[in-house]
């Protein structure tokens, strides 16, 4: 069984300062890693993803993971927060790479203050 | 280019009644899925459909939820009769398999409030 664990359900950061979101996973293989964002009334949106090769990988609007094996970790990071980046975060695993098969965290609730 | 397309929005109804969300996926997306996000229990895949087929409906919660795909371009998601518990956001996602990058493509949501 796969599964995804979000151990922060919410997180306030002061604008400009760093953010990192933990992301841990349980999978017995090299898993498939996804990290989703959701604003306020939206549906979620694809940040990045990781499939294999380089374990740092870049997406969109300054986010970054890393993923690292041995802490069965991908943990989400930014280094200077907007205030429009306040929203919900979703970690997700595919065992197989398809969206068939994703298993979404229960979310980190980012606030941003100024 | 459209999004994937959701209605109604918002949705209010009393216990009993039949309730009906639609969805209109993206022009050449061959995968739709349904998920239900509540507080409780976070985003819940429903089922998922490939070329209009269903695929895997073991998320349906009971016998009161139906989905059907009657072409590629839209898919409705049908409560009947709607419980209080039924209250969540319905998302309808869209994805091209071929691609197989995993990426969902989600609409903006059906908030469904039972009273």
């Amino acid at each position: 069984a796969q599964s995804v664990t979000q151990p922060d359900i919410h997180i306030t950061v002061s604008e400009g300062a760093s953010l990192e979101l933990r992301c841990n996973y349980s999978y017995g293989a090299t898993p498939y890693l996804f990290w989703y964002v959701q604003s306020p009334g939206q549906g979620l949106q694809l940040l990045l993803k990781y499939f294999s090769g380089d374990t740092l990988v870049q997406g969109i609007k300054g986010f970054e993971a890393e993923f690292k094996r041995s802490q069965s970790s991908f943990n989400l990071r930014k280094p200077s927060v907007h205030w429009s980046d306040a929203a919900e975060y979703f970690c997700a695993l595919s065992s197989t790479g398809t969206a068939s098969k994703l298993t979404f965290g229960t979310g980190t609730r980012l606030q941003v203050t100024l | 280019d459209a999004g994937v397309i959701q209605s109604p929005r918002h949705e209010v109804t009393e216990m009993g009644q039949e309730v009906t969300l639609r969805c209109k996926p993206i022009s050449g997306h061959d995968y739709l899925f349904w998920y239900r996000q509540t507080m409780m229990r976070g985003l819940e895949l429903l089922i998922y459909f490939n070329n209009n087929v269903p695929i895997d409906d073991s998320g349906m919660p009971e016998d009161r939820f139906s989905a059907k795909m009657p072409n590629a371009s839209f898919s409705t998601l049908k409560i009947q009769p709607s419980e209080p518990r039924d209250s969540a956001v319905y998302f309808c996602a869209s994805n091209w398999g071929g691609g197989n990058t995993g990426e969902l493509f989600f609409g903006e949501g059906s908030r469904l409030t039972v009273l």
